[in-house]
Protein backbone atom coordinates (compact mmCIF):
# COMPACT_ATOMS: atom_id res chain seq x y z
CA UNK A 1 0.00 0.00 0.00
CA UNK A 2 1.34 3.41 -0.46
CA UNK A 3 1.67 5.88 2.00
CA UNK A 4 2.14 10.08 1.93
CA UNK A 5 2.70 11.55 5.58
CA UNK A 6 3.01 15.37 5.83
CA UNK A 7 3.89 15.31 9.60
CA UNK A 8 3.45 19.44 9.35
CA UNK A 9 -0.44 20.31 9.90
CA UNK A 10 0.38 24.15 10.35
CA UNK A 11 3.15 26.12 9.38
CA UNK A 12 2.86 30.33 10.09
CA UNK A 13 5.76 32.66 8.86
CA UNK A 14 6.11 36.44 8.42
CA UNK A 15 6.25 37.78 4.70
CA UNK A 16 9.99 37.08 3.23
CA UNK A 17 10.82 33.94 5.14
CA UNK A 18 11.94 30.59 3.84
CA UNK A 19 9.70 28.10 4.64
CA UNK A 20 10.33 24.17 3.63
CA UNK A 21 7.40 22.04 3.58
CA UNK A 22 7.86 17.87 4.61
CA UNK A 23 6.68 15.14 3.05
CA UNK A 24 7.88 11.42 3.64
CA UNK A 25 6.19 8.77 1.31
CA UNK A 26 6.26 4.73 1.38
CA UNK A 27 5.89 2.53 -1.63
CA UNK A 28 6.95 -0.59 -2.28
CA UNK A 29 7.61 0.58 -6.38
CA UNK A 30 10.31 0.89 -7.72
CA UNK A 31 9.26 3.31 -10.21
CA UNK A 32 7.02 5.83 -9.10
CA UNK A 33 5.57 9.54 -9.24
CA UNK A 34 5.83 12.57 -6.90
CA UNK A 35 3.87 15.59 -6.72
CA UNK A 36 3.11 18.53 -5.19
CA UNK A 37 -0.62 20.57 -5.51
CA UNK A 38 -1.56 24.13 -3.77
CA UNK A 39 -5.27 24.50 -2.57
CA UNK A 40 -5.35 28.10 -2.26
CA UNK A 41 -8.50 29.43 -0.19
CA UNK A 42 -10.67 29.19 -3.41
CA UNK A 43 -10.18 25.12 -3.09
CA UNK A 44 -9.09 24.13 -6.49
CA UNK A 45 -6.22 22.14 -6.91
CA UNK A 46 -2.86 23.50 -8.61
CA UNK A 47 -0.26 21.32 -9.86
CA UNK A 48 2.84 22.42 -9.13
CA UNK A 49 5.39 19.35 -9.67
CA UNK A 50 5.66 16.13 -10.89
CA UNK A 51 9.06 14.17 -10.23
CA UNK A 52 10.00 10.69 -11.66
CA UNK A 53 11.49 8.32 -9.18
CA UNK A 54 14.16 7.59 -11.59
CA UNK A 55 14.97 11.41 -10.87
CA UNK A 56 16.33 12.54 -8.07
CA UNK A 57 17.88 16.00 -9.40
CA UNK A 58 16.10 18.88 -7.36
CA UNK A 59 14.54 20.76 -9.28
CA UNK A 60 14.11 24.85 -9.05
CA UNK A 61 11.21 27.08 -10.56
CA UNK A 62 11.26 30.71 -9.49
CA UNK A 63 11.23 30.76 -5.67
CA UNK A 64 9.70 27.22 -5.41
CA UNK A 65 12.28 24.35 -5.19
CA UNK A 66 12.17 20.42 -4.19
CA UNK A 67 14.21 18.49 -2.67
CA UNK A 68 13.62 14.52 -3.58
CA UNK A 69 16.02 11.97 -1.65
CA UNK A 70 15.06 8.64 -2.61
CA UNK A 71 17.38 7.14 0.35
CA UNK A 72 14.83 8.48 3.43
CA UNK A 73 11.87 8.70 0.89
CA UNK A 74 11.48 12.23 1.24
CA UNK A 75 10.40 15.12 -1.57
CA UNK A 76 10.21 18.11 0.52
CA UNK A 77 9.18 21.66 -0.81
CA UNK A 78 11.11 24.73 0.04
CA UNK A 79 9.21 28.28 -0.43
CA UNK A 80 12.41 31.14 -0.59
CA UNK A 81 11.05 34.20 -0.04
CA UNK A 82 7.68 33.78 0.92
CA UNK A 83 4.52 36.09 0.37
CA UNK A 84 1.28 36.43 1.38
CA UNK A 85 -0.44 35.18 -2.14
CA UNK A 86 1.80 31.63 -0.95
CA UNK A 87 -0.70 31.42 2.01
CA UNK A 88 -2.84 28.31 0.77
CA UNK A 89 -2.48 24.03 1.91
CA UNK A 90 -0.06 22.27 0.05
CA UNK A 91 -0.54 18.14 -0.43
CA UNK A 92 2.21 16.12 -1.36
CA UNK A 93 0.92 12.88 -3.51
CA UNK A 94 2.21 9.94 -4.91
CA UNK A 95 0.97 7.69 -7.66
CA UNK A 96 2.49 4.30 -9.23
CA UNK A 97 4.67 4.21 -12.28
CA UNK A 98 3.19 0.52 -13.15
CA UNK A 99 1.75 1.18 -16.50
CA UNK A 100 -1.26 -1.55 -17.59
CA UNK A 101 -1.83 -2.43 -13.75
CA UNK A 102 -2.10 1.02 -12.51
CA UNK A 103 -3.96 4.27 -13.67
CA UNK A 104 -2.30 7.02 -12.31
CA UNK A 105 -4.79 6.77 -8.90
CA UNK A 106 -2.97 9.73 -7.08
CA UNK A 107 -2.56 9.26 -2.61
CA UNK A 108 -2.47 12.48 -0.56
CA UNK A 109 -1.07 13.33 2.31
CA UNK A 110 -2.84 15.04 5.21
CA UNK A 111 -1.74 18.29 3.69
CA UNK A 112 0.24 21.01 5.25
CA UNK A 113 -1.69 24.77 6.08
CA UNK A 114 0.80 27.29 5.30
CA UNK A 115 0.12 31.04 6.59
CA UNK A 116 2.09 33.83 5.25
CA UNK A 117 1.70 37.28 7.41
CA UNK A 118 2.58 40.50 6.04
CA UNK B 1 -5.60 27.04 -21.65
CA UNK B 2 -7.82 23.71 -21.52
CA UNK B 3 -9.02 23.41 -18.20
CA UNK B 4 -11.46 20.86 -16.36
CA UNK B 5 -14.65 22.17 -15.93
CA UNK B 6 -17.24 20.86 -13.19
CA UNK B 7 -21.03 21.73 -12.27
CA UNK B 8 -22.65 22.80 -10.00
CA UNK B 9 -20.58 24.39 -7.66
CA UNK B 10 -22.21 23.74 -4.82
CA UNK B 11 -25.24 21.37 -4.35
CA UNK B 12 -27.46 21.09 -1.59
CA UNK B 13 -29.70 17.75 -1.23
CA UNK B 14 -31.81 16.02 1.55
CA UNK B 15 -30.87 12.36 2.47
CA UNK B 16 -31.64 9.62 0.62
CA UNK B 17 -31.97 11.46 -2.56
CA UNK B 18 -29.89 10.72 -5.77
CA UNK B 19 -27.21 13.25 -7.37
CA UNK B 20 -25.23 13.39 -10.51
CA UNK B 21 -22.18 15.47 -10.62
CA UNK B 22 -20.85 16.68 -13.89
CA UNK B 23 -17.50 16.95 -15.39
CA UNK B 24 -16.27 17.84 -18.20
CA UNK B 25 -12.86 17.01 -19.03
CA UNK B 26 -10.51 18.06 -21.04
CA UNK B 27 -10.98 16.90 -24.23
CA UNK B 28 -7.67 14.72 -25.68
CA UNK B 29 -7.28 13.34 -22.74
CA UNK B 30 -7.97 9.78 -21.40
CA UNK B 31 -7.93 9.02 -18.29
CA UNK B 32 -10.46 10.38 -15.45
CA UNK B 33 -11.23 10.56 -12.24
CA UNK B 34 -13.05 11.54 -9.35
CA UNK B 35 -11.59 12.39 -5.79
CA UNK B 36 -13.75 13.44 -2.96
CA UNK B 37 -12.21 16.02 0.32
CA UNK B 38 -14.16 15.67 3.30
CA UNK B 39 -14.41 19.73 4.37
CA UNK B 40 -10.62 20.22 6.27
CA UNK B 41 -9.13 16.55 5.59
CA UNK B 42 -6.77 15.11 2.76
CA UNK B 43 -7.67 14.22 -0.88
CA UNK B 44 -9.17 10.91 -1.28
CA UNK B 45 -9.28 8.76 -4.87
CA UNK B 46 -12.70 7.47 -5.31
CA UNK B 47 -12.82 6.07 -8.76
CA UNK B 48 -10.66 6.13 -12.40
CA UNK B 49 -11.83 5.71 -15.49
CA UNK B 50 -10.06 4.59 -18.95
CA UNK B 51 -11.51 3.19 -22.25
CA UNK B 52 -15.36 3.67 -21.00
CA UNK B 53 -14.63 1.34 -17.41
CA UNK B 54 -13.48 1.58 -14.25
CA UNK B 55 -10.12 1.02 -13.77
CA UNK B 56 -9.48 1.06 -10.30
CA UNK B 57 -11.72 1.99 -6.95
CA UNK B 58 -11.53 2.92 -3.71
CA UNK B 59 -13.44 0.88 -0.33
CA UNK B 60 -15.33 4.36 -0.42
CA UNK B 61 -16.90 3.87 -3.79
CA UNK B 62 -19.62 1.41 -3.03
CA UNK B 63 -22.75 0.39 -4.92
CA UNK B 64 -23.83 3.62 -4.28
CA UNK B 65 -21.91 5.12 -6.68
CA UNK B 66 -21.59 4.87 -9.93
CA UNK B 67 -19.75 6.98 -12.78
CA UNK B 68 -20.86 7.12 -16.50
CA UNK B 69 -19.39 9.02 -19.32
CA UNK B 70 -21.87 9.15 -21.73
CA UNK B 71 -21.20 11.27 -24.81
CA UNK B 72 -17.60 11.59 -25.01
CA UNK B 73 -16.92 14.44 -23.52
CA UNK B 74 -19.35 14.32 -19.96
CA UNK B 75 -17.63 12.60 -17.05
CA UNK B 76 -20.29 11.88 -14.36
CA UNK B 77 -20.31 10.73 -10.59
CA UNK B 78 -24.10 9.50 -9.41
CA UNK B 79 -24.81 9.03 -5.80
CA UNK B 80 -27.91 7.19 -5.47
CA UNK B 81 -28.98 7.80 -2.19
CA UNK B 82 -26.67 10.45 -0.41
CA UNK B 83 -26.17 10.33 2.94
CA UNK B 84 -25.00 13.04 5.40
CA UNK B 85 -21.32 11.81 5.37
CA UNK B 86 -21.20 11.70 1.28
CA UNK B 87 -21.12 16.08 1.93
CA UNK B 88 -17.63 16.72 0.69
CA UNK B 89 -15.61 18.44 -1.84
CA UNK B 90 -16.03 16.56 -5.10
CA UNK B 91 -12.67 16.87 -7.21
CA UNK B 92 -13.37 15.62 -11.22
CA UNK B 93 -9.52 15.08 -12.80
CA UNK B 94 -8.30 14.37 -16.24
CA UNK B 95 -5.10 13.02 -17.44
CA UNK B 96 -3.88 12.48 -21.48
CA UNK B 97 -1.81 10.24 -20.16
CA UNK B 98 -0.48 7.63 -16.99
CA UNK B 99 2.39 9.27 -17.06
CA UNK B 100 1.79 12.74 -17.16
CA UNK B 101 -0.05 15.11 -13.99
CA UNK B 102 -3.52 15.35 -13.56
CA UNK B 103 -5.50 18.21 -13.79
CA UNK B 104 -8.64 18.94 -11.56
CA UNK B 105 -11.95 20.64 -12.08
CA UNK B 106 -12.46 23.29 -9.19
CA UNK B 107 -14.64 21.23 -7.64
CA UNK B 108 -18.39 20.44 -6.30
CA UNK B 109 -19.51 20.87 -3.25
CA UNK B 110 -22.01 18.73 -2.00
CA UNK B 111 -23.85 19.15 0.58
CA UNK B 112 -26.19 16.83 2.15
CA UNK B 113 -29.03 17.91 5.19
Amino acid sequence: AQKVTQAQTEISVVEKEDVTLDCVYETRDTTYYLFWYKQPPSGELVFLIRRNSFDEQNEISGRYSWNFQKSTSSFNFTITASQVVDSAVYFCALSRNAGGTSYGKLTFGQGTILTVHP
Amino acid sequence: EPEVTQTPSHQVTQMGQEVILRCVPISNHLYFYWYRQILGQKVEFLVSFYNNEISEKSEIFDDQFSVERPDGSNFTLKIRSTKLEDSAMYFCASMWDWSYEQYFGPGTRLTVT
